[in-house]
């Protein structure tokens, strides 16, 4: 059974430059999750989908991050316009609905350098 | 607010040694999990283990093991006969009824040959 899949694995853009983060979860996986890791800090929380429908987005940052998942398969997270804090490793994860079997999966994460 | 605590930044053993990665944790839910991820140098998060708050049975897997303590709120993670290959960074993490996880700041393990 494939993992959880992110793509691209690395982005390099400039200050004010738009990026779109793209997550596909392991198939039958209604919670969505992103999280990101801010060098040399914590991984935080940034928002939950329950299929396609945010769940809870108490984590994003501000505004200008934008998180979709149309269908409830794939989930996009769009960065518009990406600031230098923005550069981190964005990690999504994916688990069953069921609280009882509710393990997280991590992608490999997408590492996002802005200059 | 949940919290979680990995007091050790960086470990560093020989080969061999067996090594314990410290997890505390602070949370108000009643039911709550406790997990493990390792972070090779490839970069991806891979789950070890979860406990629930309800089960304090410490575990044994292989080479791992681990110790849930609800009176200390400890959730400690020992590896023994350490390899080289377990060279990683080690988080401890904590979900209740809010769905996301809460993680520690991370233990560096570096097992020198």
């Amino acid at each position: 059974e494939a993992g959880v899949t992110q793509f691209p694995s690395h982005s390099v853009i400039e200050k004010g430059q738009t990026v779109t983060l793209r997550c596909d979860p392991i198939s039958g996986h209604d919670n969505l999750y992103w999280y990101r890791r801010v060098m040399g800090k914590e991984i935080k929380f940034l928002l939950h989908f329950v299929k396609e429908s945010k769940q809870d987005e108490s984590g994003m940052p501000n505004n200008r991050f934008l998180a979709e998942r149309t269908g409830g398969t794939y989930s996009t997270l769009k960065v518009q316009p990406a600031e230098l804090e923005d550069s981190g490793v964005y990690f999504c994860a994916s688990s069953q609905l069921d609280l009882r079997t509710d393990t997280q999966y991590f992608g490999p994460g997408t590492r996002l350098t802005v200059l | 607010a949940q919290k979680v605590t990995q007091a050790q930044t960086e470990i560093s053993v020989v080969e061999k040694e067996d090594v314990t990665l410290d997890c505390v944790y602070e949370t108000r839910d009643t039911t709550y999990y406790l997990f493990w991820y390792k972070q090779p140098p490839s970069g991806e998060l891979v789950f070890l283990i979860r406990r629930n708050s309800f089960d304090e049975q410490n575990e044994i897997s292989g080479r791992y093991s681990w110790n849930f303590q609800k009176s200390t709120s400890s959730f400690n993670f020992t590896i023994t006969a350490s390899q080289v290959v377990d060279s990683a960074v080690y988080f401890c993490a904590l979900s209740g009824k809010a769905r996301q996880l809460t993680f520690g700041s991370g233990t560096q393990l570096t097992v020198l040959p």
